[in-house]
């Protein structure tokens, strides 16, 4: 079983609010991810990072940001939530080649009222 | 375009039958094709690599095949079991590098009923 963890795995709230889906694996990879998923679609990624420091912007644009102070952290912030930010995030992580095994979390499923 | 289709889209099988779902891709350079499986409500897990120089392999009762001249590849389900209920999903790398970028599938959502 892959540890990366996700926080909180449901969340429910209004439009406006500001909210942080927390990430964190201890495998120690380099690499880390961000994807959304919807019903019967496929994983879009919006965010990804390299390494400390390094983050850059995915395949499907999103108003939501990351940070990757820590290797083993990488959370991704929505200053402002809208109802058009439900949606599964899942976060990932790999080693080595970008296109090696992904290791996923449970995923966060988020709720915008 | 780089593109991975799936199909079929759902299926319905009975405990104890074998199913094959199948992935077509358009993804070119062709560096590897993964199947995970995704529980409901949990994050995709991988079951198989297969690289260009693979045509089958098997993890228990998984076994996955490919085509890289057709460009197409298969995961067959031997004696299904109500755990084997999930979606799977085919993901299709264009190259093995850093640079390299992965192309997901929708999936094929798999019902196994007692």
């Amino acid at each position: 079983e892959a540890d990366i963890y996700q926080t909180p795995r449901y969340l429910v709230i209004g439009t406006g609010k500001k909210i942080t889906l927390e990430c964190s694996q201890t495998m120690g990879h380099d690499k880390m991810y961000w994807y959304q998923q919807d019903p019967g679609m496929e994983l879009h990624l919006i965010h990804y990072s390299y390494g400390v420091n390094s983050t850059e912007k995915g395949d499907l644009s999103s108003e939501s940001t990351v940070s990757r102070i820590r290797t083993e952290h990488f959370p991704l912030t929505l200053e402002s939530a809208r109802p058009s930010h439900t949606s599964q995030y899942l976060c990932a992580s790999n080693q080595g080649m970008g296109t090696g095994e992904l290791f996923f979390g449970e995923g966060s499923r988020l709720t915008v009222l | 375009k780089n593109q991975v289709e799936q199909s079929p889209q759902s299926l319905i099988i009975l405990e104890g039958k074998n199913c094959t779902l199948q992935c077509n891709y358009t993804v070119s350079p062709f560096s590897n094709l993964r199947w995970y499986k995704q529980d409901t409500g949990r994050g995709p897990v991988s079951l198989t690599i297969m690289t260009f120089s693979e045509n089958t392999k098997s993890n228990g009762r998984y076994t996955a095949t490919l085509d890289a001249d057709t460009k197409q590849s298969s995961l067959h389900i031997t004696a299904s079991q109500l755990s084997d209920s999930a979606s799977y999903i085919c993901v299709v790398s264009d190259r093995g590098s850093t640079l390299g970028r992965l192309y997901f599938g929708r999936g094929t959502q798999l019902t196994v009923w007692p």
